[in-house]
């Protein structure tokens, strides 16, 4: 069946250090995943994303790199700042329906001083 | 700020009671989708609108109903409330239901809590 889910519930780490956010799914049709960050009080912002073909994409401060074979998905931020403190959601779009996303449980970082 | 825009924010409400969440999209977006998030399910599709039509389906239950108008605004109707409905209710858009990479930008959220 459809589910996404998150090695982790939280990391902490220290400002200024890179994060590594990790996402397992389950589905090895979806074609299209992305990441969102959710801040406290506010709706999920949009922050990569990744088609299946590929298995890497860079944005600012932010790399995606998708393991297909293990299927595996995970978010790399460097040099996280202290507005980086957020819940973090991988989602992922299966290739033979609706644009519906299937999101994952989410991964509360904290960024340390 | 996304450009997606709900009302209202919060909504507190009884058992028993409907309650309609209002969402419109960011321009030029055709459609528009509807989740729940809650802490026991984290978030969850709902419901998916291109240009007026339904078009995808998800744990939506009965005694939830949507839809789009013309002007492509949305609306979510929750009736019957429960206390297990409470939650918070996000609607996202995208330009496209066909498209590939079609971004969903989801709304600021309606916060509802039944009393």
């Amino acid at each position: 069946g459809e589910s996404v889910g998150l090695h982790l519930p939280t990391l902490s780490v220290q400002e200024g250090d890179n994060s590594i956010i990790n996402c397992a799914y389950s589905n090895s049709a979806s074609d299209y995943f992305i990441w969102y960050k959710q801040e406290s009080g506010k709706g999920p912002q949009f922050i990569i994303d990744i088609r299946s073909n590929m298995d890497k994409r860079q944005g600012q401060r932010v790399t995606v790199l998708l393991n297909k074979t293990v299927k595996h998905l995970s978010l790399q931020i460097a040099a996280t700042q202290p507005g980086d403190s957020a819940v973090y959601f991988c989602a992922e779009r299966g290739i033979q329906g609706a644009q519906k996303l299937v999101f994952g449980q989410g991964t509360r970082l904290t960024i340390n001083p | 700020d996304s450009g997606v825009t709900q009302t209202p924010k919060h909504l507190i409400t009884a058992t028993g009671q409907r309650v309609t969440l209002r969402c419109s999209p960011r321009s030029g977006d055709l459609s528009v989708y509807w989740y729940q998030q809650s802490l026991d399910q984290g978030l969850q599709f709902l419901i998916q609108y291109y240009n007026g039509e339904e078009r995808a389906k998800g744990n939506i239950l009965e005694r939830f109903s949507a839809q789009q108008f013309p002007d492509l605004h949305s609306e979510l109707n929750l009736s019957s409330l429960e206390l297990g409905d409470s939650a918070l209710y996000f609607c996202a858009s995208s330009v496209t239901h066909r498209g590939r990479e079609d971004t969903q930008y989801f709304g600021p959220g309606t916060r509802l809590t039944v009393l």
